[in-house]
C-alpha cells in the first residue's frame, strides 16, 4: 500500500531564502512522481513531473528530486519569492493504475517579504 | 480558456439535501476524475472515468453517484447530503487513464467547496 508523507507540514522563511521540501512514499515501485501547487480557493497546478528513469527536473527556479531506493523526493526552491507562499503536494501514482495519486499531506509555505 | 472548470465552485447546502456538481474538460483528454480534500487538506481519489465507462471505484458511500454524458463530462451527484460530505471537490482529467507507460499528467479544476449545514 502507497503511502505518502510530507515534512515540514508548514514553512515560513524570509525572502531571498533557498529551501527544500521533503516527500517520503513507502512503495518504491512507481514509475513516476509529481510535484503540485496550491493556492487558496484556486486547483492543484502541476509544478514538477519526475519519471522514474530521472533523477531530477527542472522548471526555473525548482529543482525535483527523486531517489527510487530510499522512497524520497525533494523539492528546492531557490531564492524564494513571497509570491511562492503556497501549499506544496507530492503525489505518487499506484502501480498501474497511473490516475490514481496518492497525496502528501502537503507543506504549507509561507515567504515573508 | 478553462481547461478543466467546475461548477458551482460554493455550495452550501442543508443536511438531507441532494446536490450535483458539474465538471467539463476542453482538453480532449479521454480520462476524468473525482478527488475529495478534507478539512485536513488531505486529497484522496474517488472515482476515474474512461471514455465514459467508470475505471476506478474507491469506497465511496453509494450516496455518491458518478455520471459522465460523455468524456468531457463528468458530474458528481450525491444523495441525502450529511455533515461528513463537507469538503472541497475536485475534478481532473488525464490524456491516459494510466498504466505504467509513462507520464500521466492530471489536470484539476480549481475546486467546488460543500459546505453541509
Amino acid at each position: 500500500k502507497q503511502e505518502v508523507t510530507q515534512i515540514p507540514a508548514a514553512l515560513s522563511v524570509p525572502e531571498g531564502e533557498n529551501l527544500v521540501l521533503n516527500c517520503s512514499f513507502t512503495d518504491s515501485a512507481i514509475y513516476n512522481l509529481q510535484w503540485f501547487r496550491q493556492d487558496p480557493g484556486k486547483g492543484l497546478t502541476s509544478l514538477l513531473l519526475i519519471q522514474s528513469s530521472q533523477r531530477e527536473q527542472t522548471s526555473g527556479r525548482l529543482n525535483a528530486s527523486l531517489d527510487k531506493s530510499s522512497g524520497r523526493s525533494t523539492l528546492y526552491i531557490a531564492a524564494s519569492q513571497p509570491g511562492d507562499s503556497a501549499t506544496y503536494l507530492c503525489a505518487a501514482p499506484i502501480y498501474n493504475q497511473g490516475g490514481k495519486l496518492i497525496f502528501g499531506q502537503g507543506t504549507e509555505l509561507s515567504v515573508k517579504p | 480558456d478553462t481547461a478543466v472548470s467546475q461548477t458551482p465552485k460554493y455550495l452550501v447546502t442543508q443536511m438531507g439535501n441532494d446536490k450535483s456538481i458539474k465538471c467539463e474538460q476542453n482538453l480532449g483528454h479521454d480520462t476524468m476524475y473525482w478527488y475529495k480534500q478534507d478539512s485536513k487538506k488531505f486529497l484522496k481519489i474517488m472515482f476515474s472515468y474512461n471514455n465514459k465507462e467508470l475505471i476506478i471505484n474507491e469506497t465511496v458511500p453509494n450516496r455518491f453517484s458518478p455520471k459522465s454524458p460523455d468524456k468531457a463530462h463528468l458530474n458528481l451527484h450525491i444523495n441525502s447530503l450529511e455533515l461528513g460530505d463537507s469538503a472541497v471537490y475536485f475534478c481532473a482529467s488525464s490524456q491516459l487513464p494510466g498504466g505504467n507507460s509513462g507520464a500521466n499528467v492530471l489536470t484539476f479544476g480549481a475546486g467546488s467547496r460543500l459546505t453541509v449545514l
